[in-house]
């Protein structure tokens, strides 16, 4: 299973972009790369996958190094709704594997 | 209904008190997910079902978790003799079937504290 690695927390001003991490240096050629995040005292919520291409929908972006062994979620204009934990995912076969995420805090 | 939904919210137990935790997934949804999320933590895998089968309890912590889906629908988490270490949320997550699209929909979850 690979395992992905992403800072602990960020902070981010109220408007501006919100640029979260992601390092997947081990993930195989059929896994995905999926966001969720989690507000507090929620279940987590789906956020934006993709394998190879950079990806946009309504609420980000994500973008993917072409040797795939990275990624970025972007959040264009960040609001103090989206403060919550930003977790990166590659999935193995069905199942979800949580690492720490990234605590992101939005500030006015 | 619109979301997954579990129940009870919240619930304290006493040590060696059986607990019953329920998840009703979104109608439709092939598989349905448990994890443990401790204070502060990730969530962490306990089982997957497909349907009523449930094709992987590799995250189980020991053999007083059990969990079932009989008709592949509603499913029951339980935990017999409960300890302080299960402490923790239970999230309840399902998906359609992956022809569909590939989100996960988490419930809310249930607090468990064991006194």
């Amino acid at each position: 299973d690979a395992k992905t690695t992403q800072p602990t927390s960020m902070d981010c001003a109220e408007g501006r972009a919100a640029n979260l991490p992601c390092n997947h240096s081990t993930i195989s050629g059929n896994e995905y790369v999926y966001w969720y995040r989690q507000i507090h005292s929620q279940g987590p919520q789906y956020i934006i996958h993709g394998l190879k291409n950079n990806e946009t929908n309504e609420m980000a972006s994500l973008i993917i190094t072409e040797d795939r062994k990275s990624s970025t979620l972007i959040l264009p204009h960040a609001t103090l709704r989206d403060t919550a934990v930003y977790y990166c995912i590659v999935r193995p076969r069905g199942k979800l594997i949580f690492g720490q995420g990234t605590e992101l805090s939005v500030k006015p | 209904g619109a979301g997954v939904s579990q129940s009870p919210r919240y619930k304290v137990a006493k040590r060696g008190q059986d607990v019953a935790l329920r998840c009703d997934p979104i109608s439709g949804h092939v598989s349905l997910f448990w994890y443990q999320q401790a204070l502060g933590q990730g969530p962490e895998f306990l089982t997957y079902f497909q349907n009523e089968a449930q094709l992987d309890k590799s995250g189980l912590p020991s053999d007083r978790f059990f969990a079932e889906r009989p008709e592949g629908s509603v499913s029951t988490l339980k935990i017999q003799r409960t300890q302080q270490e299960d402490s923790a949320v239970y999230l309840c997550a399902s998906s359609p079937p992956p022809w569909q699209g590939y989100g996960y929909t988490f419930g809310s979850g249930t607090r468990l504290t064991v006194v």
